[in-house]
């Protein structure tokens, strides 16, 4: 099975700040990578689809980018409500594995 | 517009089957592909399988052996049956639609909390 490894587990970061978070894939797995921010009390929303599409109504602070086994998710000028849990997952085919997560805080 | 929502029984004893539903309005699920989601309280997510729009499925294989996920096309409903529960499945179980355009989980319904507990 494909497993999907986050880092860093955490980051405490200022608005305004650039911020890159990173997803490694255990085998190639092209650009069928998403990105979720989920929120405390709150379901997953998506963010990023096929590694670097931005998903509709996503700022466009947000971008993802990547292939094969190393893919980013970059959030550029952070802003208070971007503080939140990220996850990877791998997409279109089984089994559609999570990342285990890269939690954002802000200072 | 496009909304799911899950129920179930909130609390289930150990050993015992856990059933859950998810009713979705809004599309048609002879045409969307629907996945069931968990998350342990503190903890990250589990893809746990998929039902696709043709009623075939795949789940994890680290649970394969107690899952099952069926639906109801005439009622729009997702059912999800996991048997032999312990006390580490607790969790806030979603269900979610896979889009054809993102191949992802663009829709998520509110979640379902499940306590396995005696």
């Amino acid at each position: 099975n494909i497993v999907m490894t986050q880092s860093p587990k955490s980051m405490s970061i200022s608005v305004g700040d650039r911020v890159t978070m990173n997803c490694k894939a255990s085998q190639n797995v092209g650009n069928n990578i998403a990105w979720y921010q989920q929120k405390p009390g709150q379901s997953p929303k998506l963010l990023i689809y096929y590694a670097s599409n931005r998903y509709t109504g996503v700022p466009d602070r947000f971008t993802g980018g990547g292939y094969g086994t190393d893919f980013t998710l970059t959030i550029n000028s952070v802003q208070a409500e971007d503080a939140a849990f990220y996850y990877c997952q791998r997409i279109y085919n089984s089994p559609w594995t999570f990342g285990g997560g890269t939690k954002l805080e802000l200072k | 517009q496009v909304q799911l929502k899950e129920s179930g029984p909130g609390l289930v004893q150990p050993s015992q089957t856990l059933s859950l539903t998810c009713t979705v309005s809004g599309l048609s699920l002879t045409s969307n592909s629907v996945s069931w989601i968990r998350q342990p309280p503190g903890k990250g997510l589990e893809w746990m399988g998929v039902i696709w729009s043709n009623g075939g499925t795949d789940y994890n294989s680290a649970i394969k052996s107690r899952l099952s996920i069926s639906r109801d096309t005439s009622k729009s409903q997702v059912f999800l049956k996991m048997n032999s529960l312990q006390t580490e499945d607790t969790a806030m179980y979603f269900c979610a639609r896979i889009t054809s355009m993102t191949m992802a989980f663009a829709y998520w319904g509110q979640g379902t909390l499940v306590t396995v507990s005696s």
